[in-house]
């Protein structure tokens, strides 16, 4: 079982706001990062740390966080936005190992 | 150009072995700790493992302990799986990212900022 949990499903009604959250005991000491990934293709890095967005994110894309819980925020939501989203963090056994949620399928409507 | 490209996958039987590699171009990969993550079809993301820069540090999923074996060689640029012992839930597409690790305050961030596209490894008999 995942040691982050996510919904799995949200739908957002076209520019509009839709908030997706990642709950796990790791977030108290690791941000987390978020990634997008459209049907056949490779996840792609939107959300780092506190609030930061790599070069060619829109900014659209925010992040946060507060305690052992962590949220992606997409402001207007476009077509395009239209993926899976997962968090990531180490995991909480102090060991270094990796983890990820088990996504959340963002339907634009 | 920055980038990521795996290769190996393919086809094998459960109990065989298979040996993925991924080609970095385009950055200083010495520079850098290394990770596999899979994809089983339909499925979200697992990670898999991870080796540091120097190949001082290495970590596996408990999934994966025992049977699979990562290892670089910054020389050539690349980053290796070796698979063992495969089972049919090994099935996944595999993805070479590059991590990055900082530490701010009191609290760690680490991500993946550069991803592979993929290669498919099918365990069937």
């Amino acid at each position: 079982s995942s040691e982050l949990t996510q919904d799995p499903a949200v739908s957002v009604a076209l520019g509009q706001t839709v908030r997706i959250t990642c709950q796990g005991d790791s977030l108290r000491s690791y941000y987390a990062s978020w990634y997008q990934q459209k049907p056949g293709q490779a996840p792609v890095l939107v959300i780092y740390g506190k609030n930061n967005r790599p070069s060619g994110i829109p900014d659209r894309f925010s992040g946060s966080a507060s305690g052992n819980t962590a949220s992606l925020t997409i402001t207007g939501a476009q077509a395009e936005d239209e993926a899976d989203y997962y968090c990531n963090s180490r995991d909480s056994s102090g060991k270094h190992l990796g983890v990820f949620g088990a996504g959340t399928k963002v339907t634009v409507l | 150009e920055v980038q990521l490209v795996e290769s190996g996958g393919g086809l094998v039987k459960p109990g065989g072995s298979l040996r993925l590699s991924c080609a970095a171009s385009g950055f200083t990969f010495s520079s850098y700790s290394m990770n596999w993550v899979r994809q089983a079809p339909g499925k979200g993301l697992e990670w898999v493992s991870s080796i540091s820069s120097s190949s001082s540090y290495i970590n596996y999923a408990d999934s994966v302990k025992g049977r699979f074996t990562i290892s670089r060689d910054n020389a050539k640029n690349s980053l290796y799986l070796q698979m063992n012992s495969l089972r049919a839930e090994d099935t996944a597409v595999y993805y070479c990212a590059r991590e990055v690790e900082e530490q701010w305050l009191v609290i760690h961030c680490w991500y993946f900022d550069l991803w592979g596209r993929g290669t498919l490894v099918t365990v069937s008999s």
